[in-house]
């Protein structure tokens, strides 16, 4: 069975530092998809980024890279010049190829410090 | 990426009443779209996976005469809690999972139950 487990409850960062958020997943496929939801105040999911397992190169949006390790199954989340609006739940999600399911981690609530 | 739409919001009902709460792929057509139950500063929980045409797939505890999916149309899918009791009160997120960018799934805005 695949998990997805998130080891800081909640991390605090001052506005215009950099953040990393740990994600780490267990898997015995080989072919899988990895993403970082964010979820703010209001409850919305957001999709941050996503990563396919089979590139190498880490994938980047903006203030937001990854780090994947997949050797070690290993995916954190870099925050870059956090701001004030990048306070909310962040979650790790994981799917496999072969499926439409999700595996969720329990989510790190990350506060941006002014 | 695809737009979901929930309704409603949020809805107060009494106990022993159903709920119906709608989710709409307002972009794309969705064959497939998901329920999530969300308890308050916890994960989502997956409950079922609603199939366009055909029954919904229920994750393992979740009663599926409680939480009756219906996914009549491409951009449609219902969740109705039926006799609603208080321990059902929480946050309802639906998704598309076959819209958008593939292997990418798109969230509604959620839906808050609170059962008195």
């Amino acid at each position: 069975a695949q998990t997805v487990t998130q080891s800081q409850p909640e991390m605090s960062v001052q506005e215009a530092e950099t953040v990393t958020l740990s994600c780490t997943y267990d898997t015995s496929e080989n072919n899988y998809y990895l993403f970082w939801y964010k979820q703010p105040p209001s409850r919305q999911m957001i999709l941050v980024i996503r990563q396919e397992a089979y590139k190498q190169q880490n994938a980047t949006e903006n203030r937001f890279s990854v780090n994947f390790q997949k050797a070690a199954k290993s995916f954190s989340l870099k925050i870059s010049d956090s701001q004030l609006g990048d306070t909310a739940m962040y979650f790790c999600a994981f799917k496999v190829d072969s499926s439409y399911k999700l595996i969720f981690g329990s989510g790190t609530r990350l506060l941006v410090r002014p | 990426g695809a737009v979901v739409s929930q309704h409603p919001s949020w809805v107060i009902c009494k106990s022993g009443t159903s709920v119906k709460i709608e989710c709409r792929s307002l972009d794309f057509q969705a064959t497939t779209m998901f329920w999530y139950r969300q308890f308050p500063k916890q994960s989502l929980m997956l409950m079922a996976t609603s199939n366009e045409g055909s029954k919904a797939t229920y994750e393992q505890g979740v009663e599926k005469d409680k939480f009756l999916i219906n996914h009549a149309s491409l951009t449609l899918s219902t969740l109705t809690v039926t006799s609603a009791h208080p321990e059902d009160s929480s946050f309802y997120i639906c998704s598309d999972g076959t819209s958008g960018a593939k292997e990418t799934q798109y969230f509604g805005p959620g839906t808050r139950l609170l059962v008195l």
